[in-house]
């Protein structure tokens, strides 16, 4: 069962321009973790947030985090051909098994 | 490169067949987790082991199995294949996984199983 729920499914921009994806999730969490995924690939870990942090940056990925809307961000600054791919995020409820949404798609062209 | 292996990358079997899926985690590793990822169902986690033992189950079939060796390779089973089962399939490690700890989990390339 998904417990993350991206929004929008797809998302389409011009290099150069800032892509926002949204998460919600349902349950407590210990963490909330990205993942990038290019086309039919494995899925590329891109940050990880804890659940008692509300920002993390990490180069031009941007993650907020709000525990009381179960909600997160993922901001790409200045998006480039090379981040077109599909952005899971995913729950960590107890160190076990992540639960992923069903992802965004984000194409962005030259 | 994540460090994580899996073989084979492609799988293309008839149904009723079995096949065996292998994943080495990154070294060091402990933890070893399978999931599946299908156009309908998304991204599924299947079942997790700890050290050699099985340590969560997710939505994983009574046709499928899996298990975790003492050098801490990972095989899953997936048996009586339907067509539904054509799937990518990927294995990912951690170094925890316990309860309570921080679990960024490192994926491997996947194995794309087609049953025809």
């Amino acid at each position: 069962s998904q417990q993350g729920e991206e929004d929008p499914q797809a998302l389409s921009i011009q290099e150069g321009e800032n892509a926002t994806m949204n998460c919600s999730y349902k349950t407590s969490i210990n963490n909330l973790q990205w993942y990038r995924q290019n086309s039919g690939r494995g899925l590329v870990h891109l940050i990880l947030i804890r659940s008692n942090e509300r920002e993390k940056h990490s180069g031009r990925l941007r993650v907020t985090l709000d525990t009381s809307k179960k909600s997160s961000s993922l901001l790409i600054t200045a998006s480039r051909a090379a981040d077109t791919a599909s952005y899971f995020c995913a729950t960590d409820e107890a160190g076990t098994a992540l639960i992923f949404g069903k992802g965004t798609t984000l194409s962005v062209s030259s | 490169d994540s460090g994580v292996t899996q073989t084979p990358k492609h799988l293309i079997t008839a149904t009723g067949q079995r096949v065996t899926l292998r994943c080495s985690p990154r070294s060091g590793d402990l933890s070893v987790y399978w999931y599946q990822q299908s156009l309908d169902q998304g991204l599924q986690f299947l079942i997790q082991y700890y050290n050699g033992e099985e340590r969560a189950k997710g939505n994983i079939l009574e046709r499928f199995s899996a298990q975790q060796f003492p050098d801490l390779h990972s095989e899953l089973n997936l048996s009586s294949l339907e067509l539904g089962d054509s799937a990518l399939y990927f294995c990912a490690s951690s170094a925890r996984g316990l309860a309570g700890s921080y679990n960024e989990q490192f994926f491997g390339p996947g194995t794309r199983l087609t049953v025809l």
